[in-house]
């Protein structure tokens, strides 16, 4: 059973506009909730991330939106540019399990 | 400071062969994890460590095998693979951060793809 469903799989953005990936998870025991970027041949690397006492938080251009109510959470990508093309991870985590679940991932195309 | 490596970057094995695959961390991190990761199946976890001698499995441990005799190494043994087992391995280390020390953030390597024929 996933613990983390990410949509949508892919994206197509034109520069400038802005990109919204989607996360939803169920287990109510997550706690912490990190998105993070993977460029082709690398390793993914940490974005952004959130604790559930927040509802919003936001770094530069990206950021995270969570609904506890709803189990859902999305990263939002203002003013996209090529450079913001690769791969995201929404993940969930919590201090009782030492462990990360990531959802399926989005690949995220800014034209230019 | 090099973070998380991995070696090797490539390897190709034959059905049944074995191999390790080595994490090493600079970063004086406790936790430990090996993921691999699959088109459309985002990463999923192997198994991963908590500390220096511990080691425990993750959603998709079968066929695979881990030590962590040192704090800054991971080693991922595959006995006999097999070709269901073709793919990008990651390994990561972290600490906790942030308030309560409840904020896990994870380093990656470069990882490790690999293919069996």
């Amino acid at each position: 059973q996933q613990q983390v469903k990410q949509s949508p799989q892919s994206l197509i953005v034109q520069k400038g506009g802005i990109s919204i990936i989607n996360c939803a998870y169920e287990n109510t025991a997550f706690d912490y909730f990190p998105w993070y970027q993977q460029f082709p041949g690398k390793g993914p690397a940490l974005l952004i991330a959130i604790r559930p006492d927040v509802s919003e938080k936001k770094e530069g251009r990206f950021t995270i939106s969570f609904n506890k109510s709803a189990k859902q959470f999305s990263l939002h990508i203002m003013d996209s540019q090529p450079g913001d093309s690769a791969t995201y991870f929404c993940a969930a985590s919590s201090y009782n399990f030492n462990k990360f679940y990531f959802g399926s991932g989005t690949k995220l195309n800014v034209k230019p | 400071n090099a973070g998380v490596t991995q070696t090797p970057k490539f390897r190709v094995l034959k059905t049944g062969q074995s191999m390790t695959l080595l994490c090493a961390q600079d970063m004086n991190h406790e936790y430990m994890y090996w993921y691999r990761q699959d088109p459309g199946m985002g990463l999923r976890l192997i198994h991963y460590s908590v500390g220096e001698g511990t080691t425990a499995k993750g959603e998709v441990p079968d066929g695979y095998n881990v030590s962590r005799l040192k704090k800054q190494n991971f080693l991922l043994g595959l006995e006999s693979a097999a070709p269901s087992q073709t793919s990008v391995y990651f390994c990561a280390s972290s600490y906790p951060t942030g308030p309560g020390g409840n904020n896990y953030e994870q380093y990656f390597g470069p990882g490790t793809r690999l293919t069996v024929t």
